[in-house]
């Protein structure tokens, strides 16, 4: 059975504190891996996507990697405007392009 | 400015109503999808549609319905609403070809009394 399985639940930080998120998934033909940020009450926010081991993408604080069964998600020196929940999602090859999503993990970053 | 929208952003309606939730989106992308989320779970797919005239059921049973008669427009119905239809309801659009990423409205909160 196709899963995606995020950790941790939830992560504390301190504003400046460096740490990185897990993703990993057990799938049969990996389309491409997407990460999301949601706000409290609004819809999620395209970040990245990935399509093959080895592949980074950057953005702003943020760093996403991906290998043979799990991506991360790096946040370096993080603000508190960095809190929201982060969002793992996969797609695959062989059934359209719905995507399958993990639960979240929940960032919270204090000053 | 290009953009997916969803109204109403919170409902509140009595058990046995019929409602409808509108999504669009002026990005002009083929494919658009609905999906349901719950606090603290994933998001869950409900329905999606690959263009004008097509839509699909998701992976999740829904009670609910959908129709694509244009292509900016992607509208869901609950015909008998009910306090298990409680729940968050997310629009996506996604473009043909090229890169898969979808872009979410930003929902709309049901509650069934």
């Amino acid at each position: 059975e196709d899963q995606v399985t995020q950790s941790p639940e939830a992560l504390r930080l301190q504003e400046g504190e460096s740490s990185s998120l897990n993703c990993s998934y057990t799938v049969s033909g990996l389309r491409g891996l997407f990460w999301y940020r949601q706000d409290p009450g609004k819809g999620p926010e395209f970040l990245f996507t990935l399509y093959s081991a080895g592949e980074e993408k950057e953005k702003e604080r943020l760093k996403a990697t991906l290998t043979k069964k799990e991506s991360f998600l790096h946040i370096t020196a993080p603000k508190p405007e960095d809190s929201a929940t982060y969002l793992c999602a996969v797609q695959l090859s062989n059934s359209g392009y719905a995507l399958n999503f993990g639960k979240g993990t929940s960032l919270l970053v204090t000053p | 400015e290009a953009d997916i929208y969803q109204t109403p952003r919170y409902l509140v309606i009595g058990t046995g109503k019929k409602i409808t939730l509108e999504c669009s989106q002026t990005m002009g992308h083929d494919k658009m999808y609905w999906y349901q989320q719950d606090p603290g779970m994933e998001l869950h797919l409900i329905h999606y549609s690959y263009g004008v005239n097509s839509t699909e059921k998701g992976d999740l049973s829904s009670e609910s319905t959908v129709s694509r008669i244009r292509t900016e427009h992607f509208p869901l119905t609950l015909e008998s609403a009910r306090p298990s239809h409680t729940s968050q309801y997310l629009c996506a659009s996604s473009e043909s070809g090229g890169t898969y990423e979808q872009y979410f409205g930003p929902g709309t909160r049901l509650t069934v009394t």
